[in-house]
């Protein structure tokens, strides 16, 4: 399968406990994105990265979210002591050099329930 | 603020004839604009997209109008199939960065 991998499909996690989502980016790709989908809403953007560099993160909450995509590896997205609003479906996509007017492709996405 | 606006929540159509999608926006520095389609517990599936030097892109059954001045796109899908029925995304990207903007999404129903 060369589309965009996420895993796990689905974690659920206990309030304060951490949560962490997995994207590994089509092949050739070196530009991750992640969006979060709130129920009954659009997706909406949290955090750019290339390899080793945060691009532009102005979508993320500046408190427990962090994201890093290392050299060799997937790219992380990391929630710490979730909270039940972080219940989402977390997307991930890729593109192949970062352009301007470049698709994004989306993985099948993580869902987090926090209870 | 939302600057990507899909008015309709819903669309039914019958199978076979035409089913109009719209988008609107309100951001001046968007200049290029993408249609998904999703089906539920998958990702976002790429559809067609249209930069704002165009006012038109034709791929098979799937043709994205933009009108610039109204601030405007529609998806045109023709004719309607069975397999079309999904929640259907409109995203805008502006001039200066790669984030996407996405509108709330409108679930099309193709009846048979």
């Amino acid at each position: 399968n060369a589309g965009v991998m996420q895993n796990p499909r689905h974690l659920v996690r206990r309030r304060g406990q951490e949560a962490r989502l997995r994207c590994s980016p089509m092949k050739g790709h070196s530009h991750v994105y992640w969006y979060r989908q709130l129920p009954e809403e659009g997706l909406k953007f949290m955090v750019y990265l290339q390899k080793e560099n945060i691009i532009d993160e102005s979508g993320m909450p500046k408190e427990r979210f962090s994201a890093e995509f290392p050299k060799e590896g997937p790219s992380i997205l990391r929630i710490q002591q979730v909270v039940r609003g972080d219940s989402a479906a977390y997307f991930c996509a890729s593109s192949p050099f970062g352009g301007r007017r470049e698709t994004q492709y989306f993985g099948p996405g993580t869902r987090l329930l926090v209870l | 603020d939302q600057q990507v606006k899909q008015n309709s929540p819903s669309l039914s159509v019958q199978e076979g004839r035409i089913s109009i999608l719209n988008c609107d926006y309100t951001n001046s520095m968007f200049d290029y604009f993408l249609w998904y389609k999703k089906y539920p517990a998958e990702g976002p599936t790429f559809l067609i997209s249209i930069s704002s030097i165009k006012d038109k892109n034709e791929d098979g059954r799937f043709t994205v109008f933009l009108n610039k001045s109204a601030k405007h796109l529609s998806l045109h899908i023709v004719p309607s199939q069975p397999g079309d029925s999904a929640v259907y995304f409109c995203a805008a990207s502006p001039n200066a960065g790669n984030m996407l903007t996405f509108g709330g999404g409108t679930r099309l129903m193709v009846k048979p």
